[in-house]
């Protein structure tokens, strides 16, 4: 079965760092999403991504967040100057055009950010 | 705006005896409602979804869920459960009305201990 995948699983980085996520969302989906979870607390929108572009983003997504599909398969998260509170686990997801699975959003596994 | 609520932090069940995990939602348009779980360590998988339809709905590993419009209510339950069935789980809403690409505004999460 198809699956989202992210890499890499943890990411350990300096304050002020860039870092990139990246994300291979399921391969004939047309929405892509991330979201992310600080430690202990609920899942977060940040952003939605389809027609190669930002469709809607949180007030999180600041202008130290973009993101990309550079290629047909991947779709990326970077973080150009990373802060100790952006420590959390992020999360891709994809969802179809049409089908028995319209609307549901398949999430990857996350990764892990530490910020130190 | 949306928002879902998740009123119990904890729920504690008998393995073998029913189980009932609460969620309620609010959203300005149609509701589209889902239930995710999450694992140590891994990232969300889901469980099942009301979008339209029947308002008792089935998913994933004997789960169920009801959707309850006067009462704004999506509460998940289980006739039986495992020791198994131990994780954390998510309700989601996202408003149905516009766009494939609506963000899920996720609930606080409600930890299942299944006690042997």
């Amino acid at each position: 079965e198809p699956e989202v995948t992210q890499t890499p699983s943890h990411q350990v980085t300096q304050m002020g760092q860039e870092v990139i996520l990246r994300c291979v969302p399921i391969s004939n989906h047309l929405y892509f999403y991330w979201y992310r979870q600080i430690l202990g607390q609920k899942v977060e929108f940040l952003v939605s991504f389809y027609n190669n572009e930002i469709s809607e983003k949180s007030e999180i997504f600041d202008d130290q967040f973009s993101v990309e599909r550079p290629d047909g398969s991947n779709f990326t998260l970077k973080i150009r100057s990373t802060k100790l509170e952006d420590s959390a686990m992020y999360f891709c997801a994809s969802s179809p055009p049409a089908g028995v699975s319209y609307n549901e959003q398949f999430f990857g596994p996350g990764t892990r950010l530490t910020v130190l | 705006a949306q928002s879902v609520a998740q009123p119990e932090d904890q729920v504690n069940v008998a393995e073998g005896n029913p189980l009932t995990v609460k969620c309620t939602y609010s959203v300005s348009g149609n509701p589209y409602l889902f239930w995710y779980v999450q694992y140590p360590n891994r990232g969300l998988q889901f469980l099942l979804k009301y979008i339209t339809g029947d308002n008792l709905v089935k998913g994933s590993y004997g789960f169920e869920a009801e959707f309850n419009k006067s009462q704004t209510s999506f509460h998940l339950k289980k006739p039986s459960a495992l020791v198994s069935d131990s994780a954390l789980y998510f309700c989601a809403v996202r408003d149905g009305s516009s766009g494939g690409y609506n963000k899920l505004i996720f609930g606080a999460g409600t930890r299942l201990a299944v006690h042997p």
